[in-house]
């Protein structure tokens, strides 16, 4: 069963540090792996989408990268801000004709000042 | 600004009572979805639409009716066969065929809650 799992399932910081969020995933055949930042009671934003193909993708202060023959992807907070609190969803694309998304439960984080 | 538009962002439903959610793009996007949000939980499909007139189901439809007449819009109904309506909805569209790696753009939201 292609299914997206993401650790932690939340996460506390101070403003100014660094954090590493985590998504392994068992989608085959793997089209794409994007990860979505959501704020409370909003829709997701995205913040990067990666093809196989590419092992790091830099948005501002995130950065993600992806290992396709293990199956991780990884999201990288630099120097977080108050503002980064919100829930931050792995998406993996699975080609089947209807290009289906499998989404992670999301890792929750709280950055505090 | 291109974008898509959910409406209303809060509906209280009653009991045996059918409820439609707006969701409305003017990306000229083909595809659209639904979502539903619910604690603990990833989101879960209830309807696609590829193209006008054409609509399929997700991994959770039951209760749920979807209309595509037009490429701009894709109501959502609640029906009363839906036992347990409460949750937060989320539409989505995205150029589907062809472009793969385009964003998947979502809507701000609604938060329906059974009264």
């Amino acid at each position: 069963k292609n299914q997206v799992e993401q650790s932690p399932q939340s996460l506390i910081i101070l403003e100014g540090k660094n954090c590493t969020l985590q998504c392994n995933y068992t989608v085959s055949p793997f089209s794409n792996l994007r990860w979505y930042k959501q704020d409370t009671g909003r829709g997701p934003v995205s913040l990067t989408i990666m093809t196989f193909s590419e092992n790091t993708k830099s948005n501002g202060r995130y950065t993600a990268t992806l290992d396709a023959d293990t199956k991780q992807s990884s999201l990288h907070i630099t120097a977080s801000q108050l503002s980064d609190s919100a829930s931050y969803i792995c998406v993996v694309s699975e080609i089947s004709g209807t290009y289906k998304y499998i989404f992670g439960t999301g890792t929750r984080l709280k950055v505090l000042a | 600004d291109g974008g898509i538009t959910q409406s209303p962002k809060y509906l209280f439903r009653k009991e045996g009572q059918n409820v439609t959610l707006s969701c409305e793009q003017n990306l000229n996007h083909d595809a659209m979805y639904w979502y539903r949000q619910d604690p603990g939980q990833g989101l879960r499909l209830i309807y696609y639409s590829q193209i006008v007139n054409d609509f399929q189901k997700g991994d959770i439809a039951e209760g749920y009716s979807v209309s595509r007449e037009k490429k701009e819009s894709f109501p959502l109904t609640v029906t009363s066969a839906q036992k347990n309506p409460t949750a937060f909805y989320l539409c989505a569209s995205s150029i589907e065929k062809g472009a793969p790696n385009y964003g998947y753009t979502f809507g701000s939201g609604t938060r329906l809650t059974v009264v």
